[in-house]
């Protein structure tokens, strides 16, 4: 079975600076995709990023980047310019390629706080 | 844009009791699926439905049962409550598919305490 692990239960980081959530997993399969959920207080969870693993190049939305790296199970996420609305619980998961139903296995997850 | 909706966000109920949380989406999306978020453990999937009246066990099924007579609505049935079913419920859809596009919307949570 699939697993996720976020080693990080909490992060802080400055306004305006750079900050990196750590996320391995464990899997046999060769392609599958891995996301990173956003989840903030009081609120729905929302999609911040998505990576295929045949994909070569890490991912990008904006101010948050992926760090995919296949070999080590690794898919780490990066938010730069950190603004005070980052400020959430952040999960990343894993779903094989091939399912219809699409079942996700998430971690288990890191709260990032932001200082102003 | 899409929206998935859960009929309460904060409920309480009493050892033994039977409770149902209820998610209707509004995008006609095939996929529905029912999570609980507990710290340190992330999301667990409990039940998931591809379709009207088709049911499958996520990883932790015990204690719960589902039910889908709708394509847009699903329901988490606790037949009996127990203290340890406290929890944040998580409903969520996706269109059928195996695209990452096929991203999964969550609604935004109930908060069950049983007592």
């Amino acid at each position: 079975a699939q697993t996720v692990t976020q080693s990080q239960p909490e992060m802080s980081v400055q306004e305006a600076e750079t900050v990196t959530l750590s996320c391995t997993y464990d899997t046999s399969e060769s392609d599958y995709y891995l996301f990173w959920y956003k989840q903030p207080p009081s609120r729905q969870m929302i999609l911040v990023i998505r990576q295929e693993a045949y994909k070569q190049q890490n991912a990008t939305e904006n101010r948050f980047s992926v760090n995919f790296q296949k070999a080590a199970k690794s898919f780490s996420l990066k938010i730069s310019d950190s603004q005070l609305g980052d400020a959430a619980m952040y999960f990343c998961a894993y779903r094989r390629i091939f399912q219809g139903a699409q079942k996700l296995v998430f971690g288990q997850g890191t709260r990032l706080t932001i200082n102003p | 844009d899409v929206k998935v909706t859960q009929s309460s966000r904060y409920l309480v109920k009493r050892t033994g009791e039977k409770v149902f949380l209820e998610c209707v989406q509004d995008m006609d999306h095939e996929n529905m699926f029912w999570y609980r978020q507990d710290p340190g453990l992330g999301l667990r999937l409990i039940y998931f439905s591809y379709d009207v009246k088709m049911k499958e066990k996520g990883d932790i099924p015990e204690g719960y049962s589902v039910s889908r007579e709708k394509k847009e609505r699903f329901s988490l049935i606790l037949e009996s409550a127990s203290t340890n079913q406290t929890s944040m419920y998580l409903c969520a859809s996706s269109v059928f598919g195996q695209g990452a596009k096929d991203t999964q919307y969550f609604g935004p949570g109930t908060r069950l305490t049983v007592l």
